[in-house]
């Protein structure tokens, strides 16, 4: 069974708009990482955040990480019609060596 | 240099018939996952190899599926007398030893069983 729970679901903005997602998981990790998945894709690796860190940027993304409440956010600001794809957080459970994901968050961005 | 690839791309079975997803990882790559994707759910772990050695096949649902890696290079999977359930995108990834924050992902299998 999957740890990550993902919230929304779903999402659907105007472009230029910010959109943010959610991700909650259960166990300790050692890392937690942001994939994009373009319809009929593969994954593609956005960010990765370390257990000992709080914050992490890059270009237009924002990911934080709450480890007393298991949770971290992706914000991608001035969204952009290309930024439409689903997303996946993904920890590493300390110990074990796979990734659990979770639902995904589907992004629409309405030009 | 290249990436993981993954044949076929899409495969389509009738219930009952076996079938066998390839997977190429990334030169060099001793580690390599399988997982399993269902239409609108994330990435579900599989199994995992260490060059030829499976350590991991906690995630394989069933014993109908199957996973090897004889050279420690290419893997295969296999599922046997597939079912509808089976339906899936199977994705593997490849990385360097214990660096699972350095995952890359192919472009998925899709099977469809009928």
């Amino acid at each position: 069974s999957q740890q990550g729970e993902e919230d929304p679901q779903a999402l659907s903005i105007q472009e230029g708009e910010n959109a943010t997602m959610n991700c909650s998981y259960k166990t300790s990790i050692n890392n937690l990482q942001w994939y994009r998945q373009n319809s009929g894709r593969g994954l593609v690796h956005l960010i990765l955040i370390r257990s000992n860190e709080r914050e992490k940027h890059s270009g237009r993304l924002r990911v934080t990480l709450d480890t007393s409440k298991k949770s971290s956010s992706l914000l991608i600001t001035a969204s952009r019609a290309a930024d439409t794809a689903s997303y996946f957080c993904a920890t590493d459970q300390r110990g074990a060596q796979k990734l659990v994901f979770g639902q995904g968050t589907r992004l629409t961005i309405n030009p | 240099g290249a990436g993981v690839s993954q044949s076929p791309r899409y495969k389509v079975a009738k219930r009952g018939q076996d079938v066998a997803l390839r997977c190429d990882p990334i030169s060099g790559h001793v580690s390599l996952f399988w997982y399993q994707q269902a239409l609108g759910q994330g990435p579900e772990f599989l199994t995992y190899f260490q060059n030829e050695a499976q350590l991991d096949k906690s995630g394989l649902p069933s014993d109908r599926f199957f996973a090897e890696r004889p050279e420690g290079s290419v893997s295969t999977l296999k599922i046997q007398r597939t079912q509808q359930e089976d339906s899936a995108v199977y994705l593997c990834a490849s990385s360097r030893p214990f660096r699972l924050d350095e995952q890359y992902f192919g472009p998925g299998t899709r099977l469809t069983v009928t």
